[in-house]
């Protein structure tokens, strides 16, 4: 299955909201999964199951969707938001994973 | 504190093997699936291989089966990937990855730093 984000780089401030798209290639139902990758850093899970807040994640981070169509949102951007997204359906194996979309600081 | 610590990455030429060990600690390792993901520097990420808590159903990316193992042992809350006639194109940080594990959901709740594989002559 492909996962197609949008866009591959995005240009915000700090305090402004801002949304990642994830499109799957074919219905993945809510088997899609959201990671923030800071550099040198390995993954951290944001959202699990599309819209899941995992446990400590800030509730400004939020995931919707269903099927093929999915987006991720964060709510008043805080310096430490800016990273790399990255999505991933777990649907049918192999799992797979978006190419990322990095948010810089505007 | 869950922690995951890779070792065993390095220089390696085409051909040859390297074998990578993770340590867990922090949660009870025996209870949950373990993955290695892995990601060329600068570049997007691309699961590799998951086996499950009791070793009882593994499984691997197309391109590594047959060259890659996964195994664990839980009496020492380790996790390995034997690889194989490396090729270049295996070059990777790989990270060691721990099951969410909620039920039929699949995901990624804690990884490791990483490890550097380089396959080059």
């Amino acid at each position: 299955i492909q996962m197609t984000q949008s866009p591959s780089s995005l240009s915000a401030s700090v305090g402004e909201s801002v949304t990642i798209t994830c499109r799957a290639s074919q219905n993945i139902h809510n088997y899609l999964n959201w990671y923030q990758q800071r550099p040198g850093k390995g993954p951290s899970l944001l959202i699990y199951a599309a819209s899941r807040l995992q446990s400590g994640v800030p509730s400004r981070f939020s995931g919707s969707g269903s099927g093929t169509d999915f987006t991720l949102t964060i709510s008043g951007l805080q310096p430490e938001d800016f990273a790399t997204y990255y999505c991933q359906q777990s649907y049918i194996t192999p799992d797979t994973f978006g190419q990322g979309t990095k948010l810089e600081i505007k | 504190e869950v922690q995951l610590v890779e070792s065993g990455g390095g220089l390696v030429q085409p051909g040859r093997s390297l074998r990578l060990s993770c340590a867990a600690s922090g949660f009870i390792f025996e209870d949950f699936a373990m993955h290695w993901v892995r990601q060329v520097p600068g570049k997007g990420l691309e699961w590799v291989s998951e086996i499950s808590w009791n070793s009882g159903t593994i499984v691997y990316l197309d391109s590594v089966k047959g060259r890659f193992t996964i195994s664990r042992d839980n009496a020492k809350n380790s996790l390995y990937l034997q690889m194989n006639n490396l090729r270049p194109e295996d070059t990777a940080f790989y990270y060691c990855v721990k099951d969410i594990g909620a039920g039929s959901i699949r995901g990624f709740d804690y990884w490791g730093q990483g490890t550097l594989v380089t396959v080059s002559s």
